[in-house]
């Protein structure tokens, strides 16, 4: 498997713009988070979904931001409209069982100019 | 993650053995793991303990649990300056949710 696949992996923006980040789960794994990662902050859990539910999007910072796994193979985090305090890198996981490993894709470093 | 903390920084000698800590707040986490993150990578599994265990050693890696504190260490013997990276402790919670700490930067000296 080619693990967890995420795109695309730089994305430059306008402020106002709408950014849309893609994950691709291992398949046969369960359950699918979404991760942003800033020096300020670390890293933070903003959604997290089990079977394409979403369990808990209480991380997600506003209104502005929107996740959906349409099916077991993809996923989507939506910012709209993006702002510079947006700019970080965001990171896809997916394991297959409660407890089991969670495998992280490398990422997609998000700057808003 | 406000759940999990831990340091920040960690500077260790080559050669020296490593210690990071972590404080969690799940009383009900069923696994504890640490994630290893090389630079420009996502992070990666280093190892994880069950909750009803209290030590578990693999390799150079000792996992220290105290469940009535909360508290999770990771001891690295004879650290290399492979070593430095950041690394994440984080809880498994009964509801499927994986929370991580901020991470902490060791940074290995000659």
């Amino acid at each position: 498997d080619a693990g967890v696949i995420q795109s695309p992996r730089h994305e430059v923006t306008e402020m106002g713009q709408e950014v849309t980040l893609r994950c691709k789960p291992i398949s046969g794994h369960n359950s699918l988070f979404w991760y942003r990662q800033t020096m300020m902050r670390g890293l933070e859990l903003l959604i997290y979904f089990n079977n394409n539910v979403p369990i808990d999007d209480s991380g997600m910072p506003e209104d502005r931001f929107s996740a959906k796994m349409p099916n077991a193979s993809f996923s989507t985090l939506k910012i709209q409209p993006s702002e510079p305090r947006d700019s970080a890198v965001y990171f896809c996981a997916s394991r297959r069982d409660l407890g089991t490993e969670a495998f992280f894709g490398q990422g997609t470093r998000l700057t808003v100019v | 993650g406000e759940d999990v903390e831990q340091s920040l920084f960690l500077s260790v000698r080559e050669g020296d053995s490593s210690v990071i800590n972590c404080t969690y707040t799940d009383s009900s986490s069923t696994y504890l793991y640490w994630y290893k993150q090389e630079p420009g990578a996502g992070l990666q599994l280093l190892t994880y303990i069950f909750s009803n265990m209290d030590m578990k050693q693999d390799q150079r890696l000792t996992v220290l649990l105290n469940k009535k504190d909360k508290h999770l260490s990771l001891r690295i013997a004879d650290t290399q300056t492979g070593d430095s990276a950041i690394y994440f402790c984080a809880e498994n919670g009964n509801d499927y949710k994986l929370s991580f700490g901020a991470g902490t930067t060791v940074t290995v000296r000659a």
